[in-house]
């Protein structure tokens, strides 16, 4: 596709249930990024993925969030025994490898509601 | 990376020209300006980046100001569908720090 594609597009999950929300990439884009967004809040880094790169991780609140991007393209982000807390809108963008100062590209998320 | 302050809320109307400003005094000499929108539930959406010229495309012009203190996003003639949330966000390295943007209301 011509943009980045999440999936799903939502997701409804009981409290203490784990988690897996997808993002393809544009392609070509090593560069991956991923942020969530809480109901009326600002859009909050989680963690970044240049390349071979060891990912930045900054940004996840505690150890139940994980990601891994395999063969550089695909990515998932993981969040272990969900909390009401957890419930937001998780964004994905990917950018242009090699070169800091381009723009990113972000899908349409995915809306993670814990129960 | 270097804070901004943007106003929380704006009116423009339709057909008129949206000036946004954004201050960001802290910038660094390295860190570009890029603004991004955000329509209702969806993902933001890229308009322009800068580091010292002003720049113009399709959607919108930036004006920096010579001590790159400020930028202004101008969007020449607005339409309804140009209400969003704007943000301004000067960046250096990995991430896209977005604060809490301005929210851009185009009255008919």
């Amino acid at each position: 596709g011509a943009g980045v594609s999440q999936s799903p597009s939502n997701k409804v999950t009981e409290k203490g249930k784990d988690v897996e929300l997808r993002c393809d990439p544009i392609s070509g884009h090593t560069a991956l990024y991923w942020y969530r967004q809480s109901l009326g809040q600002g859009l909050e880094f989680l963690i970044y993925f240049q390349g071979n790169s060891a990912p930045d991780k900054s940004g996840l609140p505690s150890d139940r969030f994980s990601a891994e991007r395999t063969g550089g393209s695909v990515s998932t982000l993981t969040i272990q025994r969900t909390q009401q807390e957890d419930s937001a809108v998780y964004l994905c963008a990917s950018s242009i490898p090699g070169r800091m100062n381009t723009e990113a590209f972000f899908g349409q998320g995915t809306r993670l509601t814990v129960v | 990376d270097a804070k901004t302050t943007q106003p929380p809320s704006m009116d423009c109307a339709e057909g008129r020209a949206a000036n946004l400003p954004c201050n960001h005094s802290t910038i660094s000499g390295n860190e570009y300006v890029y603004w991004y929108r955000q329509i209702h539930s969806q993902g933001p959406q890229y308009i322009i980046h800068g580091l010292k010229n002003n720049e113009t495309n399709e959607m919108a012009s930036l004006i920096i100001t010579e001590d790159r203190k400020s930028s202004t996003l101008i969007l020449p003639h607005a339409t309804l569908r140009d209400t969003a949330v704007y943000y301004c966000i000067p960046k250096t390295g990995n991430q896209f720090y977005f604060g809490t943007g301005t929210s851009l209301t185009v009255i008919p």
